[in-house]
């Protein structure tokens, strides 16, 4: 069935510096792609999404580029702030929303 | 704030007990969707209701059951509880009928159950 698949957390960056956040997907056919985060205490917001491939979704300075040959959709950020702490799943539609494990993303100053 | 609201916050049970948690989506979205997040399962989607109707179900046991109201707040209700169903409950709205290419679900901030 279909799946995604993330890298494992958790995450430990400095402020300022590069992010990737790797996910991969199985799926037949192509599927919707979407990262969403959540914050400490809250619920899940979308992020950004992708609805074809070569889509590159873009919001708050991240980024995803929605790759068939490859099935992926890494998030990227070049300049990452303490404000960016917080988890971040990787999802895919076909008729219900498909999460991957989360990973967590600690900033520090 | 998304407009989802979820109540009660945290619940503390026991082993064999019922609970209801309730969900109020935001204004004028018809669907509603549960879900479960553990650290065992990750986030998983339980069942969806459109404008009082099932939707879609997945990996939601039968000891669970969910409904919508008229008014479209909508209760998902847990009974003879074991430890294993301690979990984050989040409750999403969204204005579609299907979880198609538009994807965006309003999320809340969810409930914290702990089965003693």
């Amino acid at each position: 069935g279909d799946s995604v698949t993330q890298m494992e957390g958790p995450v430990t960056l400095s402020e300022e510096a590069f992010l990737t956040i790797n996910c991969t997907y199985t799926a037949t056919g192509y599927p919707s792609l979407f990262w969403y985060v959540q914050y400490p205490g809250e619920g899940l917001q979308l992020l950004l999404k992708a609805t074809k491939a070569d889509d590159k979704g873009s919001n708050k300075g991240f980024e995803a580029t929605y790759r068939k040959e490859t099935t992926s959709f890494h998030l990227e950020k070049g300049s990452v702030q303490v404000s960016d702490s917080a988890v971040y799943f990787c999802a895919l539609t076909r008729g219900k929303l498909i999460f991957g494990q989360g990973t967590e993303l600690s900033v520090k100053p | 704030d998304s407009g989802v609201t979820q109540t009660p916050k945290h619940l503390i049970t026991a082993t064999g007990q019922r609970v209801t948690l309730r969900c109020s989506p935001r204004s004028g979205d018809l669907s509603v969707y549960w879900y479960q997040q553990s650290l065992d399962q990750g986030l998983q989607f339980l069942i969806q209701y459109y404008n009082g109707e099932e939707r879609a179900k997945g990996n939601i046991l039968e000891r669970f059951s969910a409904q919508q109201f008229p008014d479209l707040h909508s209760e998902l209700n847990l009974s003879s509880l074991e430890l294993g169903d301690s979990a984050l409950y989040f409750c999403a709205s969204s204005p579609l009928e299907g979880q198609g290419a538009s994807g965006i679900q309003y999320f809340g901030a969810g409930t914290r159950l702990s089965v003693l």
